[in-house]
């Protein structure tokens, strides 16, 4: 079974200070890891995913098999930051295979 | 960019109604989408995933008489919570993924629908 597990339900930080959520996962494959993110009033979209390798907003995060792990990170928080993080799993194939299993989600609130 | 529209935003209704939910692809064609069910403080919780032109899969657990899913065409797909009672009261979302294209493409997520039944 996929499992995606966030230790934090709320995390605080003032603005211009490094964090990082938390994201570990149970996965028996290959997986496919995710960052969505939920802003005030707003719907649920993607922030970055693991296979483009890429920085959005500021954010990266490294998929770390060993320690099967894919936390989010950002050097510089922003107040414009504050919102509600999800972390994902897909499976790579089989009958998981594009499904989505979501972690419990971090409240992210940056203070000025 | 993608987008994906439900409808409707919020509903109440009856014990022993049935509500019909609709997710819209508006700008691009899906031939997966995803329902999912958030309680509160809850996370998403998969319940079944659309194939258009086929059956939907259902998660185990999730009764599949009870929520019927149609996928008619690349652009809607509808959740039917059949005689719905009090414990249905919900967060529905459905989100989209685009068609075409290798490997997992990222899904697109609807606002949600607020289902309460009295």
């Amino acid at each position: 079974a996929q499992r995606v597990t966030q230790p934090e339900k709320l995390l605080s930080v003032f603005k211009g200070a490094p964090v990082e959520l938390k994201c570990n996962y149970s996965y028996s494959g290959s997986p496919e890891l995710f960052w969505y993110v939920q802003y005030s009033r707003q719907r649920l979209q993607l922030l970055l995913r693991h296979i483009s390798r890429e920085s959005i907003k500021g954010f990266t995060a490294d998929l770390n098999k060993g320690e099967t792990s894919f936390h989010l990170k950002k050097p510089f928080a922003q107040e414009e930051d504050s919102a509600m993080y999800y972390c994902a799993l897909s499976g790579a194939g089989g009958t998981s295979y594009g499904k989505l299993t979501f972690g419990q989600g971090t409240i992210l609130t940056v203070h000025p | 960019g993608a987008v994906v529209s439900q409808h409707p935003s919020w509903v109440i209704c009856k014990s022993g109604t049935s509500v019909k939910i609709e997710c819209r692809s508006l700008d691009f064609q899906a031939t997966t989408m995803f329902w999912y069910r958030q309680f509160p403080k809850q996370s998403l919780m998969l319940m079944a995933t659309s194939n258009e032109g086929s059956k939907a899969t259902y998660e185990q657990g999730v009764e599949k008489d009870k929520f019927l899913i149609n996928h008619a065409s690349l652009t809607l797909s509808t959740l039917t919570v059949t005689s719905a009672h009090p414990e249905d009261s919900s967060f529905y979302i459905c989100s989209a993924r685009e068609a075409g294209g290798t490997g997992n493409q990222p899904q697109h997520f609807g606002d949600g629908t607020r289902l309460s039944i009295l």
